[in-house]
């Protein structure tokens, strides 16, 4: 079966502090993988995708994932991480052949303090 | 553009009422979904459509109807609703990805949810 997931319910990063966000996966086939935010109240907001090619995707807001084949993984990282980063993060899938079928994780609460 | 529309933001209903939770795009994609939003489970997909005229069941179908007359719209109809379907309501739009194209796995885009409570 296909899923995705993400190993920690929330992570806590002092600000200025690097943050990474982890995901992994399983698909049969090739993975299309994508990372949502979702801010309090608020519907959710793409950050970037993995589709093929570098490993290494640069997305939205300074946001940053990589692509590891053998893992098995999507992690999210940036190098700086900032109070308005706080939010609900999402991992999700779309399985080769899925046609636009996301398969999401249960999401990570990120908090970062001051 | 205000890109994908949701009506209404809250809703409270009794158990075994109907209502149609309504979604509206204006940037002209082809392909729209509806996801549930529940605590520790993500964004579960309900049902979807790759067109006007053309819906299909999601993983979590069961209890929810759709139609897709127009590009435009795309109505969840609850017939009987439950506790269970107490929830969180996404719609989401894009474009599609034609088979054999990987390239055109394109992102979604979300309207803000429905809040939907069934006493």
């Amino acid at each position: 079966a296909q899923s995705v997931a993400q190993p920690e319910d929330q992570v806590n990063v002092a600000e200025g502090n690097p943050l990474t966000v982890k995901c992994t996966y399983s698909v049969s086939g090739n993975p299309y993988l994508f990372w949502y935010v979702q801010y309090p109240n608020r519907g959710l907001q793409f950050l970037l995708k993995y589709i093929t090619g570098d490993n290494l995707v640069k997305g939205s807001y300074g946001f940053e994932a990589e692509f590891n084949k053998s893992q098995t993984s999507f992690h999210l990282k940036k190098p700086s991480a900032l109070v308005s980063d706080s939010a609900l993060y999402f991992c999700a899938v779309i399985f080769s052949g899925g046609y636009n079928k996301l398969i999401f994780g249960a999401g990570t609460r990120l908090a970062v303090h001051p | 553009n205000a890109g994908v529309t949701q009506t209404p933001k809250f809703q409270v209903l009794k158990t075994g009422q109907s209502m149609t939770l309504q979604c509206a795009q204006d940037m002209n994609h082809e392909y729209m979904s509806w996801y549930r939003q529940d605590p520790g489970m993500g964004l579960r997909l309900i049902h979807y459509s790759v067109g006007a005229g053309i819906t299909d069941q999601g993983e979590v179908p069961n209890g929810y109807n759709v139609s897709r007359s127009t590009t435009e719209d795309f109505p969840l109809r609850l017939l009987s609703a439950a506790p269970s379907q107490t929830s969180v309501y996404f719609c989401a739009s894009s474009y599609p990805s034609p088979a054999g194209q990987i390239s055109s796995y394109n992102e979604q885009f979300f309207g803000p949810g429905t809040r939907l409570t069934v006493l």
